[in-house]
């Protein structure tokens, strides 16, 4: 069964340091999504994609926080610098679904990755 | 902001079944209900949608009130692997999703 690609599964990082995410998403999903979740809480969308162009970034911090989808296929998500409280899962998630919402059934399910552990010290 | 609400835990023995509610009163006439379940340490997954009638798939049961403002997920016959916080999302399908801090279910044996 296809699956979300996300590299690394962990990683420990020093703040003020620059930390990269990869995803690959399901081969001919349109749609791509960042979101973070920090420990005890439900996962926060960041940023969604569809093909390479952004659709929402309204809550990605921008002054340190950075999305591409250059190809409109894989997507890096980027922070630098990292501050202590990035500290957090980072899951992408892809669908077929297109945007805008089409209301078609059946369209609109996303599968996610197993994430990135993200740990500033 | 999420717009559903969920019991922060629940218990369930293995072999019964597990109702697990939500509420949404002010869920929109062209919005679905969606359940999504994460196990530790694992990305969301999804279980079964639904917009008016009652659903059926082969991880669980969506029962969906007249009125819409409700909605319970039924695993009919809990086991161990069940174990997870389960989250309930309303949306305009194919929209992105909003996630609230789900409710956590513990399954024992």
């Amino acid at each position: 069964e296809a699956e979300v690609a996300q590299s690394p599964r962990y990683k420990i990082t020093e703040k003020s340091q620059a930390v990269a995410f990869w995803c690959d998403p399901i081969s001919g999903h349109a749609t791509l999504y960042w979101y973070r979740q920090i420990l005890g809480q439900g996962p926060e969308l960041l940023v969604q994609f569809q093909d390479e162009s952004v659709v929402d970034d309204s809550q990605l911090p921008k002054d340190r926080f950075s999305a591409e989808r250059l190809k409109g296929v894989d997507s890096t998500l980027k922070i630098q610098p990292a501050e202590l409280g990035d500290s957090a899962m980072y899951l992408c998630a892809s669908s077929l679904a297109a945007y805008p919402p089409s209301g078609r059934a059946g369209a609109g399910e996303l599968f996610f990755g197993e994430g990135s552990r993200l740990t500033v010290l | 902001d999420a717009k559903t609400t969920q019991p922060p835990s629940m218990d369930c023995a293995e072999g019964r079944a597990a109702n697990l509610p939500c509420n949404h009163s002010t869920i929109s006439g062209n919005e679905y209900v969606y359940w999504y379940r994460q196990i530790h340490s694992q990305g969301p997954q999804y279980i079964i949608h639904g917009l008016k009638n009652n659903e059926t798939n082969e991880m669980a049961s969506l029962i969906i009130t007249e009125d819409r403002k409700s909605s319970t997920l039924i695993l009919p016959h809990a086991t161990l692997r069940d174990t997870a916080v389960y989250y309930c999302i309303v949306r305009v399908n194919t929209d992105k999703l909003i996630f609230g801090t789900g409710t956590r279910l513990q399954v024992f044996p």
